[in-house]
């Protein structure tokens, strides 16, 4: 079966690191996707990596291991709008995405 | 541009009855989706179309219909509602389907369904 694990929920501090890690197994593989979603707003388009390494963009990273299945989202300088739900996607040999659960980030002054 | 719009924002529908929930996109994206977001799970792709004139059957298909018939509207038809079909309705679109780049999907607002 396709599986996109990510921790539940995090917390973290106004200012300070955070990163939210993304593990999958999945049929294929063509592109890793993250995506925001804040509560009771549709997701939107954070990063997109399909060769391994790093992806930066602003205060916010994407890093992917193909040969480890493994991802994570690096969001640095927290603010208090960051507090949302961040949402891991892998496309399929089929090229449709499977979804992680989501991992909920609260932030804290 | 507004980019992917739905309707009804939200509905509350008695077990049985049918609805259709409509999704609009004016980024002339050929392709199209129809996902539901439940709590504790992903996103689950219910109905999807590379094109007008085609659609497919994703991870949920049963109790949905959709057709495509241009390119801008994708209706997703509850035939007989059930409570199991309580949701949130997420519309959305790429570029091309056919996993060309990065082809994003772009998320119009939701519908919020009950079924009673």
């Amino acid at each position: 079966g396709q599986n996109i694990d990510q921790p539940t929920e995090m917390t973290a501090t106004e200012g300070a690191i955070v990163q939210i890690n993304c593990t999958y197994q999945t049929s294929g593989f063509n592109g890793l996707f993250w995506y925001q979603q804040h509560a009771g707003e549709a997701p939107t388009f954070l990063s997109y990596n399909v060769l391994d390494g790093l992806e930066e963009k602003g205060r916010f990273s994407s890093f992917l291991s193909r040969s480890k299945g493994y991802s994570y989202l690096l969001l640095k300088e927290l603010q208090m709008k960051d507090s949302a739900s961040y949402l891991c996607a892998v496309r399929d040999s089929n090229y449709q995405l499977i979804w992680g659960a989501g991992t909920k980030l609260i932030i804290k002054p | 541009t507004a980019g992917i719009t739905q309707a009804p924002t939200s509905q509350i529908l008695a077990a049985g009855r049918s609805m259709t929930l409509r999704c609009t996109q004016d980024m002339r994206h050929n392709a199209m989706y129809w996902y539901r977001q439940d709590l504790g799970l992903g996103l689950r792709l219910i109905h999807y179309s590379n094109t007008a004139g085609t659609t497919g059957k994703g991870e949920v298909p049963d109790g949905y219909s959709v057709s495509r018939a241009n390119t801008d509207d994708f209706p997703l038809t509850l035939a007989s509602a059930v409570p199991s079909q309580t949701s949130v309705y997420f519309c959305a679109s790429s570029d091309t389907g056919g996993g060309a780049g990065a082809d994003t999907q772009y998320f119009g607002p939701g519908t919020r369904l009950t079924v009673l």
